[in-house]
């Protein structure tokens, strides 16, 4: 059974530092691509970044691109998102998520999500 | 700030049809494929549709979802109460150095 479970989150102030971990289990983990959303409270979803299989290829939203680092450690079957300069709008619940797959090919959608994690921004 | 566009909320009574529509681009819709989730407060994101019309193993036939050009959209037929939830179109967007994007969002609302 693939699961994915988040933690980190916590109470931060603005212009600290949290890194959130999403460890994985039931599949692969070296052979898909990995994601964060959140959805920040009252909001919809927002993608935010996403890591190749062997985390040499990575992408971010604009809003949150030179403060977030996303990483990954295969032989922890574990990804991460290192926060930076948080702000008070990066305040959100952050999932990670993995894309569904079946007979042997890939979608984009996002069939495999964790329970969440909450990051608060706030003095 | 989204470039895929949904109506904010939809409505109808127990049994009905109701569809979401979802509004891009030549850059996203217009040339990868769109997915569904249905969100309910306090749970992970379902997806509902991939691959523009492909329905993971356990979801109802219910949910359907189509393409056309640079739109998109999501029906729900035979509306039970428990489809009452924000549902969300999603697509990977050329035009954004890679970037994956959700759409606005819809409440559906059953009455």
């Amino acid at each position: 059974e693939v699961q994915l479970v988040e933690s980190g989150g916590a109470l931060v102030q603005p212009g600290g530092s949290l890194r959130l971990s999403c460890a994985a289990s039931g599949f692969t983990f070296s052979s898909y691509w990995m994601h964060w959303v959140r959805q920040a409270p009252g909001k919809g979803l927002v993608w935010v970044s996403r890591i190749n299989e062997d985390g040499t290829g990575t992408r971010y939203a604009d809003s949150v691109k030179g403060r977030f680092t996303i990483s990954r450690d295969n032989a922890k079957n574990t990804v991460y998102l290192q926060m930076n300069s948080l702000r008070a709008e990066d305040t959100a619940v952050y999932y990670c998520a993995r894309v569904y797959c079946s007979g042997g090919s890939c979608s984009s959608g996002f069939n495999y999500w964790g329970q969440g994690t909450l990051v608060t921004v706030s003095s | 700030q989204s470039v895929l566009t949904q109506p904010p909320s939809a409505s109808g009574t127990p049994g009905q049809r109701v569809t979401i529509s979802c509004s891009g681009s030549s850059s996203n819709i217009g040339s990868n494929t769109v997915n569904w989730y249905q969100h309910l407060p306090g749970t992970a994101p379902k997806l509902l549709i991939y691959s523009n019309n492909q329905r993971p193993s356990g979801v109802p036939d219910r949910f359907s979802g189509s393409k056309s050009g640079t739109s998109a959209s999501l029906a729900i037929s035979g509306l039970q109460s428990e489809d009452e939830a924000d549902y969300y179109c999603a697509a990977w967007d050329d035009g954004l150095n890679g970037l994956y994007v959700f759409g606005t969002g819809t409440k559906v609302t059953v009455l």
